[in-house]
């Protein structure tokens, strides 16, 4: 089916360890973004990418990390894990960042304790 | 810091009534779009208007865009328990959207 998976569903992290959340999307879209999403909050930006190679910062992009070595694939690292990076993160792609529909990832439910 | 604020934050309606939901954004767009989250899933897109559009109908929902005030509506008719969601704006930016924080709508059966 097509679409945007996210690895894994659920993840239970230590202080200070680090891991990689993936993000894979099979319709060929050139835009790729994470987003957390905290109680209240709404989405918030994370990081984004307007194709392979390219890669730009959004809203809170600290102590988080990305790259883009190809069109379906876009990793987030959380380079040392903090309770406050307790969240639900969401991926999304669209054809075109902005102005297109982004379709979304059902999402990663990481605690840090 | 968040472009879009939704109101209310929370709606509660029998099944069959209307559901209005608001949202505002502080900056010029060139699009406006409606998504909808259900409980523990991601987002899915609903409707995108433009900024020169005023009005855009799908199936039963219906946004209206008013960029002098900065504002749109969603509108969903005749609404169904499965209506059951929480439904965000998004605003365009410069290769991003921008999020409101959402109204809560439960529809009762």
């Amino acid at each position: 089916n097509a679409g945007v998976t996210q690895t894994p569903k659920f993840q239970v992290l230590k202080t200070g360890q680090s891991m990689t959340l993936q993000c894979a999307q099979d319709m060929n879209h050139e835009y790729m973004s994470w987003y957390r999403q905290d109680p209240g909050m709404g989405l918030r930006l994370i990081h984004y990418s307007v194709g392979a190679g390219i890669t730009d910062q959004g809203e809170v992009p600290n102590g988080y990390n990305v790259s883009r070595s190809t069109t379906e694939d876009f990793p987030l690292r959380l380079l040392s894990a903090a309770p406050s990076q307790t969240s639900v993160y969401f991926c999304a792609s669209s054809l075109v960042g902005g102005t297109m529909p982004q379709h979304f990832g059902d999402g990663t439910r990481l605690s840090i304790l | 810091s968040q472009q879009g604020e939704e109101d209310p934050q929370a709606l509660s309606i029998q099944e069959g009534e209307n559901a209005t939901m608001n949202c505002s954004y502080k900056t010029s767009i060139n699009n406006l779009q409606w998504y909808r989250q259900n409980s523990g899933r991601g987002l899915v897109h609903l409707i995108l208007i433009r900024s020169n559009e005023r009005e855009k109908h799908s199936g039963r929902l219906r946004v209206t865009l008013d960029t002098s005030k900065k504002s749109s509506s969603l509108l969903i008719t005749a609404s169904r328990a499965a209506d059951t969601a929480s439904y965000f704006c998004a605003t365009d930016g410069p290769y991003k959207y921008i999020f409101g924080t959402g109204t809560r709508l439960k529809v009762l059966a």
